[in-house]
This record gives C-alpha cells, structure tokens and sequence, in this order.
C-alpha cells in the first residue's frame, strides 16, 4: 500500500489566493482527519470524517476553510480567501482502528503532509 | 512577516544509550495515551499506546511509562540509534471532549554517532 498520499507536497501562494490540498487515504480506512501543524500550535485538528461525513469540524478555523470528502478514496482541504497566518504544514491521515473506549480512532496513519507558504 | 516558532526542548543522547522521554499530560479524565514519532519531513508515526488502567507497556525497544498519580507519562528507548532521531509527541485521549487527541508539542531527540 502506497499509503495516505498527499499532494501539492509544497505550495507557495500570495495572499488572497485560493488554496486546494488533497488526499487519498488508505484504502479501506473509514476515517480520515485533516491536521494542521505550525511550530507555534502544535497539531491541531481542524476536521474528521467517518464513512465520507464529517462528524466534527469544530477545529476548522474560520468560514475560510473548508473539507470535503466526496468518496472514500478522496478529499480536499480548500482555503479561500489564503492568509499568511495559514502557513504551516497540513496533514490528511487515516484509520479504521477501532476504539474499545469510544470516539474516533487514536491509531492513525499520517501522509507526508503539505507545506503552505502564504506570502 | 515570519513568525517566531517556539524552541522544542531537545534531548541529546549517544548511539547505544537508553533515552527517555518525558510527558506531563493535563485532563485527569484522559484514559489512554499515545506516543508518535515524527522524522523530519514526514508526517507523525504511531509508536505505541497505553490505557489508565496499566502503569507499563512494552514495545519493541521501546517502553511506555504512566504515573496518573502525578499525570506523567514517558517514553524509553532501549539502544537509541540514530533512526530513532525524531520529534517525539505525546498524546491524550480526553474522554470529555468526544475523545479527540491533544498532541503535545513534542521532544526533539537527537541522537550522536
């Protein structure tokens, strides 16, 4: 298995601009989760998917950004408009690890994530 | 402009000694804990998981310690070699918070040849 994969792997935008990032999960994972990582924050999670639907965006930042998942095997992370204090590095990740303590899945499995630099 | 990035505290250890990493977590209600790994360039890499209810996992070459008493968690490996340099994050499953993780902001561990 190739893994999570992500693409653009480097983007470099101006501000205003909007910005798509993609992922491709595991094949046969039912979650998959978008992270944002800055050296400030730390990672973060901005959303989750269970079987294509989002169950929580509550760390989605701001109406500026949103995710879609329109198949199991793809979804998308757009920024519109960009702002340079959404550069940082985004990940997708996926799982179908079960959870003996409920909730979503704590085993996950990281793509190599997405560099943003909005100038 | 560019932002000023925190400073990760950073461990330094020789090839063939034991490293430990160190964790203090903040939800007393948290029940389960995680360790990843994060190489440069690379997105984070599960490493091991312990519940509440255990003080000790073991792993291959590697060791996960809780304290709930103290709310303290380590991580030790055996024999550091230098794959193993890495950003090492901590995480805890906050059951009151529809048990999303919360990531710390990791350990730097750099390991001389």
């Amino acid at each position: 298995d190739a893994g999570v994969i992500q693409s653009p792997r480097h983007e470099v935008t101006e501000m205003g601009q909007e910005v798509t990032l993609r992922c491709k999960p595991i094949s046969g994972h039912d979650y998959l989760f978008w992270y944002r990582q800055t050296m400030m924050r730390g990672l973060e999670l901005l959303i989750y998917f269970n079987n294509n639907v989002p169950i929580d965006d509550s760390g989605m930042p701001e109406d500026r950004f949103s995710a879609k998942m329109p198949n199991a095997s793809f979804s998308t992370l757009k920024i519109q408009p960009s702002e340079p204090r959404d550069s940082a590095v985004y990940f997708c990740a996926s799982s179908f690890a079960w959870n003996l303590a409920g909730g979503p899945p704590t085993v996950l499995t990281f793509g190599a994530g997405s560099r943003l630099t909005v100038l | 402009g560019e932002s000023v990035g925190l400073h990760l505290p950073t461990l330094s250890v020789q090839e063939g000694d034991n490293s430990i990493i160190n964790c203090a977590y903040s939800n007393s209600a948290s029940d389960y804990f995680i360790w990843y790994k994060q190489e440069s360039g690379k997105g984070p890499q599960f490493i091991i998981d312990i519940r509440s209810n255990m003080d000790k996992r073991q792993g291959q070459r590697v060791t996960v310690l809780l304290n709930k008493t103290v709310k303290h968690l380590s991580l030790q490996i055996a024999a550091t070699q230098p794959g193993d340099s890495a950003v090492y994050f901590c995480a805890e499953n906050d059951a009151g918070n529809n048990r999303k993780l919360i990531w710390g902001l990791g350990t730097s561990l750099a390991v001389n040849p």
